[in-house]
């Protein structure tokens, strides 16, 4: 069975610019879950879909979006990026409606110049 | 504010030999399960251990098992028989309530084996 895929796996951005993110998780599984890891503030979770729907967000400002698609592929999106942007973005995926048992992609590392 | 707390940002041990990570959480819910993942040097984070807060007896998963003091709030790692593979960051995390997969992590301990 194939993993959560994440793609690209490296990007270099300039300030300004957007970004767009893909996550495929682990076939059969619904539930995409998305987190921001920085050295300064650690994981911090961005959003959860669930069937298509956005069931949870965190503490993050409306640049950063995501959606998730009937084959339960998943994308973020971050528009106007900022330097403090920079991070890996990891992706997750279960398949449990909840408790926590998440299986990670490898993430997309962005850089923001 | 629900939080968790990692107090030793780096570990190191002697391969074979026992090592304990700490971990100390804070909620005012009955509901909540927590976890220990490992991330290795560029490779994917995975689940090491999970604990259901309901459940008295302390999960194992081989090598690994947790001490789970619910009074206390403290959730400790403890890793058997150290080997080189285990060499990665550490992360506790929490997750409260139903229908959800939003965790809350620690800020993580660098285990280093050494051989």
């Amino acid at each position: 069975k194939a993993g959560v895929t994440q793609t690209p796996r490296y990007l270099i951005k300039t300030r300004g610019q957007q970004v767009t993110l893909s996550c495929s998780p682990i076939s059969g599984h619904r539930s995409v879950s998305w987190y921001q890891q920085t050295p300064g503030q650690g994981l911090q979770f961005l959003f959860e879909y669930f069937s298509e729907t956005q069931r949870n967000k965190g503490n993050f400002p409306g640049r950063f979006s995501g959606r998730q698609f009937s084959n339960s592929r998943s994308e973020m999106n971050v528009s106007t990026l900022e330097l403090g942007d920079s991070a890996l973005y990891l992706c997750a995926s279960s398949d449990r409606s909840s408790a926590g048992e998440l299986f990670f992609g490898e993430g997309s590392r962005l850089t923001v110049l | 504010a629900q939080t968790v707390t990692q107090s030793q940002p780096e570990m190191s041990v002697q391969e074979a030999e026992t090592v304990t990570l700490s971990c100390t959480y804070d909620t005012s819910e009955n509901n909540y399960y927590l976890f220990w993942y490992k991330q290795p040097p560029s490779r994917q984070m995975i689940l090491v251990i999970r604990q259901e807060a309901y459940k008295q007896q302390n999960a194992t998963e081989n090598r690994f098992s947790v001490n789970f003091q619910k009074a206390a709030k403290s959730f400790s790692l403890k890793i058997s028989d150290s080997q080189l593979g285990d060499t990665a960051m550490y992360f506790c995390a929490s997750l409260y309530g139903g229908a959800t997969n939003k965790l809350i992590f620690g800020t993580g301990t660098l285990l280093a084996v050494q051989p």
